[in-house]
């Protein structure tokens, strides 16, 4: 069965400090995985995508994500957080080509100061 | 610009009627997608749509309904059926191989009273 799991509901970091949220999955073949965030009340906005290749995939805003396969895990990275990373997080798996996804439950980051 | 537009950003339903949530897209998107997203469980698919005048059912279609009759629309009904409607409502659209991504609206929030 497939199914993507986010193990962190919520992560508080300070800003200037570095940030890894974690995902696994599970699928029976190659995996195209994704990570979205989502600001309070708005739609999701795509940050990287991992389809094939480097297993280390820079995104948009400073975010990289890791792929290992054998670990089953597409981790997201930050090195130096800013407040305006205070969001939720979602990992993605795409399960057609049509482009239907299985989502985590999300992570909620909170950033101090 | 292309995108995604849902509508309306919040709606207010009285227990018993049914609504419909609109989601527009001009991005030329064969495929559409409805989610429900409830705090902690990231987003559900409730129904999905690879072409005009088809769809199928997700993983939480009860109470819901849906139709395609133009590839630039897909509207959701929240029927009187659906016993918890109060949710995060979320669009999308893709378009199939080569591999691309899900695009997001900005999501309709609805509130039962």
């Amino acid at each position: 069965a497939q199914s993507v799991t986010q193990p962190d509901i919520h992560i508080t970091v300070s800003e200037g400090a570095s940030l890894e949220l974690r995902c696994n999955y599970s699928y029976g073949a190659t995996p195209y995985l994704f990570w979205y965030v989502q600001s309070p009340g708005q739609g999701l906005q795509l940050l990287l995508k991992y389809f094939s290749g480097d297993t280390l995939v820079q995104g948009i805003k400073g975010f990289e994500a890791e792929f290992k396969r054998s670990q089953s895990s597409f981790n997201l990275r930050k090195p130096s957080v800013h407040w305006s990373d205070a969001a939720e997080y979602f990992c993605a798996l795409l399960t057609d080509s049509w482009g239907k996804l299985q989502f985590g439950a999300g992570t909620q980051v909170v950033v101090t100061p | 610009d292309g995108g995604i537009t849902q509508s309306p950003k919040y709606l207010f339903r009285k227990e018993g009627q049914n609504v419909t949530l609109s989601c527009e897209q001009n991005l030329n998107h064969d495929a559409m997608y409805w989610y429900r997203q409830d705090p902690g469980q990231g987003l559900r698919l409730i129904y999905y749509s690879q072409i005009v005048n088809d769809f199928q059912k997700g993983d939480i279609a009860e109470g819901y309904s849906v139709s395609r009759e133009k590839k630039e629309s897909f509207p959701l009904t929240v029927t009187s059926a659906q016993k918890n409607p109060t949710a995060f409502y979320l669009c999308a659209s893709h378009n199939e191989g080569p591999i691309t991504e899900a695009f997001f609206g900005q999501g309709t929030r609805l509130t039962v009273v």
